[in-house]
């Protein structure tokens, strides 16, 4: 089965920026998404196609991917982006979807 | 506004069985795939399975391969996900969300309805 690795958490300052990794065997050949989770709530889209934004995502939020690795960076960090955030991707060969484990980012 | 309304989630027993439903709004449910993602207590996300357009093609993960089937019934808007066999790992929050087929990912999400296995 094709797998996701995420750090399990990640600490960032107000202000500045947050870089949260995504790895997984040859995943710059897929496409990548980014989905944030704020407690009690549900998931919300931030990222599609490995760097596009659905609309009313602010542009703080970006993406990219390459190699065995995709990123999210979130720019200027705000206290309310303090949520998990997970990667994932679609699997074309067993047409599965993946998630990677989730970040919790602590905003402090 | 694009709408995704779980309901069906409750309290069952180790082998018992449970259907959860979820009600689309707020666009044509017939032009998109389908699938059910849960959560378990402190844990992350996890896809459950997939429905094309017109429920010819399906996809499980392989840990509810054989016990669980999703379908939907597209003259009403619905999706569903039987559950039969019930394990205390299945205990979950159950979250309906819209596959993109071309962009794969989730776009909507719905709020979700929780499924304790337990005796």
């Amino acid at each position: 089965s094709y797998d996701l690795t995420q750090p399990p958490s990640l600490s960032v300052s107000p202000g500045q920026t947050a870089s949260i990794t995504c790895s997984g065997d040859n995943l710059g050949h897929k496409s990548s998404s980014w989905y944030q989770q704020r407690p009690g709530q549900s998931p919300v889209l931030l990222i599609y196609r490995d760097g596009k934004r659905p609309s009313g995502i602010p542009e703080r939020f970006s993406g990219s991917n390459s190699g065995n690795t995709a990123t999210l960076t979130i720019s200027g960090t705000q206290a309310m982006d303090e949520a998990d955030y997970y990667c994932q991707a679609w699997d074309i060969d067993t047409a599965h979807v993946v998630f990677g484990g989730g970040t919790k980012l602590t905003v402090l | 506004e694009e709408q995704l309304v779980e309901s069906g989630g409750g309290l069952v027993q180790p082998g018992g069985s449970l259907r959860l439903s979820c009600a689309a709004s707020g666009f044509t449910f017939r032009s998109y795939w389908m699938s059910w993602v849960r959560q378990a207590p402190g844990k992350g996300l996890e896809w459950v399975a997939n429905i094309k357009e017109d429920g010819n093609e399906k996809y499980y993960v392989d840990s509810v391969k054989g016990r669980f089937t999703i379908s939907r019934d597209n003259a009403k808007n619905s999706l569903y996900l039987q559950m039969n066999s019930l394990r205390a790992e299945d205990t979950a929050v159950y979250y309906c969300a819209r596959w993109g087929i071309s962009s794969n990912c989730f776009g909507v999400w719905g709020r979700g309805t929780l499924v304790t296995v337990s005796s």
